[in-house]
Formats: C-alpha cells, sequence, structure tokens
C-alpha cells in the first residue's frame, strides 16, 4: 500500500489529453511539492516535472503538473505512441522522513 | 555527459550482506545530494536512502532502516550502499540517482539515474 495513490492504469488515444492523479495527504503533498518521473519497462525512470509543475530541460511542453491541497497531477496533452509507459508521483513525508513515491500508473496509448 | 555506474549486485541468501557502488562522473559531485531507489521485480519504485553532498546528512527508509548504511567519497565520486541482514524483499533493481537541486538536497527530484544493479535474495 503506497503513501501516495494512483489510478493503477489510465490510457487515451493519439492526440487526446489524459491526466494522472496523485493523491497524498498533509506531511507529504500538503506540504512538499510533488515530482513526477516517467518509466519505460526495462529502463531507468525519467525526470518530468519537479517542483510541482517545473519542466527540466528537455521535457516537451504538452506535459504539465500541477498541485492543488493535498493531490496533484500530471497532464499530457497531444498524446503520443511514445508516451506509452508507467508514471510515477513522488513527494517528501516529513513523518517518514524521506520521499514517499505513488505506486504508479500505467499509461496505454490506444 | 553526467553517468552513474552502479555495481555491487548479484545473488546470495537471506541475512547475507553486499556493498553497491555507483560511480559518478560529469558533474561537480560534492555539490548534489545522491540517492538510491530499487524496484522489485514487477512492482513500482521505492525510496531507499539519501546522502549530501558533503555526506554529514542521510536518510532511510523504514523497511531498511537500522539494516543499510550509505556513505561516499567525494575524492573518488563514488556513492555506497551497505546492506546487512538481507531480506528476500530486498530483491530488486537498485538505482543510483543524483539529486536536480543544487546544493541542499530535494531527494524526490532525481534527474540522472543509472542503469541498475540486481540484487536477488533468497534461499
Amino acid at each position: 500500500q503506497s503513501v501516495l495513490t494512483q489510478p493503477p492504469s489510465a490510457s487515451g488515444t493519439p492526440g487526446q489529453r489524459v491526466t494522472i492523479s496523485c493523491s497524498g495527504s498533509s506531511p507529504n503533498i500538503g506540504s512538499n511539492s510533488v515530482n513526477w518521473y516517467q518509466q519505460v519497462p526495462g529502463t531507468a525512470p525519467k525526470l518530468l516535472i519537479y517542483s510541482n509543475d517545473q519542466r527540466p530541460s528537455g521535457v516537451p511542453g504538452r506535459l504539465s503538473g500541477s498541485k492543488s491541497g493535498t493531490s496533484a497531477s500530471l497532464a499530457i496533452s497531444g498524446l503520443q505512441s511514445e508516451d506509452e509507459a508507467d508514471y510515477y508521483c513522488v513527494a517528501w513525508d516529513d513523518n517518514l522522513n524521506g520521499p514517499v513515491f505513488g505506486g504508479g500508473t500505467k499509461l496505454t496509448v490506444l | 555527459e553526467v553517468q552513474l555506474l552502479e555495481s555491487g549486485g548479484g545473488s546470495l541468501q537471506p541475512g547475507g550482506s553486499l556493498r553497491l557502488s555507483c560511480a559518478a562522473s560529469g558533474f561537480t559531485f560534492s555539490n548534489y545530494a545522491m540517492s538510491w531507489v530499487r524496484q522489485a521485480p514487477g512492482k513500482g519504485l521505492e525510496w531507499v536512502s539519501g546522502i549530501s553532498g558533503s555526506g554529514r546528512i542521510s536518510f532511510f527508509a523504514d523497511s531498511v532502516k537500522g539494516r543499510f548504511t550509505i556513505s561516499r567519497d567525494n575524492i573518488e565520486n563514488t556513492v555506497y550502499l551497505q546492506m546487512n541482514s538481507l531480506r528476500a524483499e530486498d530483491t530488486a533493481v537498485y538505482y543510483c540517482a543524483k539529486d536536480h537541486s543544487y546544493g541542499s538536497g530535494s531527494y524526490g527530484a532525481l534527474d540522472y539515474w543509472g542503469r541498475g544493479t540486481l540484487v536477488t535474495v533468497s534461499s
């Protein structure tokens, strides 16, 4: 059971906009920033979003992050086949004194 | 170019010990916190441990606290994870990752990752 809750799966067709949610609580998302990763099976994770809504260089603008209260979201617009991967949110937890990951969401491009 | 290369993984029996190494290059190593993150077969990501750039501050997940230690050598640009009293549930690919934040680490925003090293604990 992960501290941060994500839907296990999401899907969309090419060109669509999809969002992936991440629900937490006061000591984690409620008090700290959220980061998002993409992981293609068999490869290392890739940082997509840091500090709730900031994109590292090289991450396309069609990916965006947001946070409100104890929840966060990752939005992917103009869905492409290459977006098919697992997505994870993570935030520092003040009670556990370390970062906690969500359980991950498998995104399928139909 | 930033590169992280893990080594030291392998197969061993429960109760054993193993030391993982992560050799870093392409950035000023001492300026960045480093973390270890693991992924059990078919499962999600789990942050394991992190260490500040100076090496003076470290953090551990509850699941490994008291069994694992983390250290770094800022001359050799290497971070280590010493794993003792290993259990079957420690079986995973262990990734070394560089913190995105210069100076004080965030430990959650990790911008460069190694390819990982597999640790298998089984009797």
